[in-house]
């Protein structure tokens, strides 16, 4: 079982719908998580980081349920530019980040 | 503030044949990592250096596979002899420290390989 498992997708859908991605972790000593975003052929970028209280950038959404070991990202209000890959990342303290496999969005007009 | 910097950006090698890639991190960063992302995949930790000593290759498959960052700056992940399941991009990525909540870790533009 890979430690950290993603929808796989692809999500198809028009602008201004609300997209949610979800993600589960296998290891119960992660501490950190984070969606990271990655657009074709270019190189990951963080997006945010992802908190048991839940946060908010914008029209982006994160929560982490620490006891279902599960991640989610909701996306409002999807625009054109919000078509990528998004990551979904744990990480244990002194180790390197730890990818899922990705999940692929597609918005169109 | 520079990024950070690898090279080649694109190799095509045919199998059996040795490549090296190159990477500078962030100024200032103790940790780097190499990573492989293979095409429809999340990249895939290959290394993580703590300045000039190894952290994790625990994944790092040494029968072909080598890297070194001497001088605790620098990086080269050497490929010998290179197999056509080694096609993928290589990603080079620094934090200033040891991963976790607070520390972003920045990642390079990759090395695009090809076994043919």
């Amino acid at each position: 079982r890979k430690e950290v498992e993603q929808d796989p997708g692809p999500f198809n859908v028009p602008e201004g719908a609300t997209v949610a991605f979800n993600c589960t972790y296998s290891n119960s000593a992660s501490q950190s998580f984070f969606w990271y975003r990655q657009d074709c052929r270019k190189e990951p970028k963080l997006l945010m980081s992802v908190y048991s209280s839940g946060n908010e950038d914008g029209r982006f959404t994160a929560q982490l349920n620490r006891a279902s070991q599960y991640i989610s990202l909701l996306i409002r209000d999807s625009k054109l530019s919000d078509s990528a890959t998004y990551l979904c990342v744990v990480n244990r303290v002194g180790t390197a980040l730890i990818f899922g496999k990705g999940t692929t969005l597609s918005v169109s007009s | 503030e520079a990024g950070v910097a690898q090279s080649p950006r694109y190799k095509i090698i045919e199998k059996r044949q040795s490549v090296a890639f190159w990477c500078n991190p962030i100024s200032g960063h103790a940790t780097l990592y190499w990573y492989q992302q293979i095409l429809g995949q999340g990249p895939k930790l290959l290394i993580q250096f703590q300045n000039n000593g190894v952290v994790d290759d625990s994944q790092l498959p040494k029968d072909r596979f080598s890297a070194e960052r001497l001088k605790g700056v620098d990086s080269t992940l050497k490929i010998q002899p290179a197999k056509l399941e080694d096609s993928a991009v290589y990603l080079c990525a620094s934090s200033l420290n040891l991963g976790g909540s607070g520390n972003t870790i920045y990642f390079g533009e990759g090395s695009w390989l090809t076994v043919v």
